[in-house]
């Protein structure tokens, strides 16, 4: 199995610009999770969707930030317009179904985010 | 208030050596417990995942342990080796509560290098 796929692994912008991270879960896999991990904070929940559809997006910081799930195999997070704060490693995540956050996570590579 | 607490913060030892990394939680209702490895500019990946009933689970070198009435764990590692520098994160899930799915509550991970 290639694991979760995430893509850019790097992505340098400059502060105003539109920024879109993408995610491949494992196949089969119907609980998709978005993290952000910084120095400061650890690892933060953004947003969790489950056979689709968004389920605790409490994590989302603000209006900049949104996610898609348009299928089972392909999310997006998108941030419009990115601000230096947002500098940052971001995961995806997912499980097995059935487990949603309690099963074991699977977590991709990380897009790592600078904003200047 | 849900919170995971890690300690020591940063660790150095050298190889060969043995070493414990601590994790205290106030999750409740309690559902797992897992420790995952997380190797510089890479996602974390799950060493051992807990349940109420398990005090101690091994995989390899590593072996976790539980005692839910103190709301304690420990991660002891055995023999180091250099590949063993990472950081190491404890994650607590809660039960979730009526028809909301449980959550994950992450620490701040303690930073493990083993040096020759």
């Amino acid at each position: 199995d290639a694991g979760v796929i995430q893509s850019p692994r790097h992505e340098v912008t400059e502060m105003g610009q539109e920024v879109t991270l993408r995610c491949k879960p494992i196949s089969g896999h119907n609980s998709l999770f978005w993290y952000r991990q910084t120095m400061m904070r650890g690892l933060e929940l953004l947003i969790y969707f489950n056979n689709n559809v968004p389920i605790d997006d409490s994590g989302m910081p603000e209006d900049r930030f949104s996610a898609k799930m348009p299928n089972a195999s392909f999310s997006t997070l998108k941030i419009q317009p990115s601000e230096p704060r947002d500098s940052a490693v971001y995961f995806c995540a997912s499980s097995a179904p059935g487990q949603g956050a309690s099963g074991e996570l699977f977590f991709g590579e990380g897009s790592r985010l600078t904003v200047l | 208030k849900n919170q995971v607490e890690q300690s020591p913060q940063s660790l150095i030892i050298l190889e060969g050596k043995n070493c414990t990394l601590q994790c205290n939680y106030t999750v409740s209702p309690f559902s797992n417990l897992r420790w995952y490895k997380q190797d510089t500019g890479r996602g974390p990946v799950s060493l051992t995942i807990m349940t109420f009933s398990e005090n101690t689970k091994s995989n390899g070198r590593y072996t976790a342990t539980l005692d839910a009435d103190t709301k304690q764990s420990s991660l002891h590692i055995t023999a180091s080796q250099l590949s063993d520098s990472a950081s190491y994160i404890c994650v607590v899930s809660d039960r979730g509560r009526g028809s909301t799915l449980g959550r994950l509550y992450f620490g701040r991970g303690t930073q493990l290098t083993v040096w020759p």
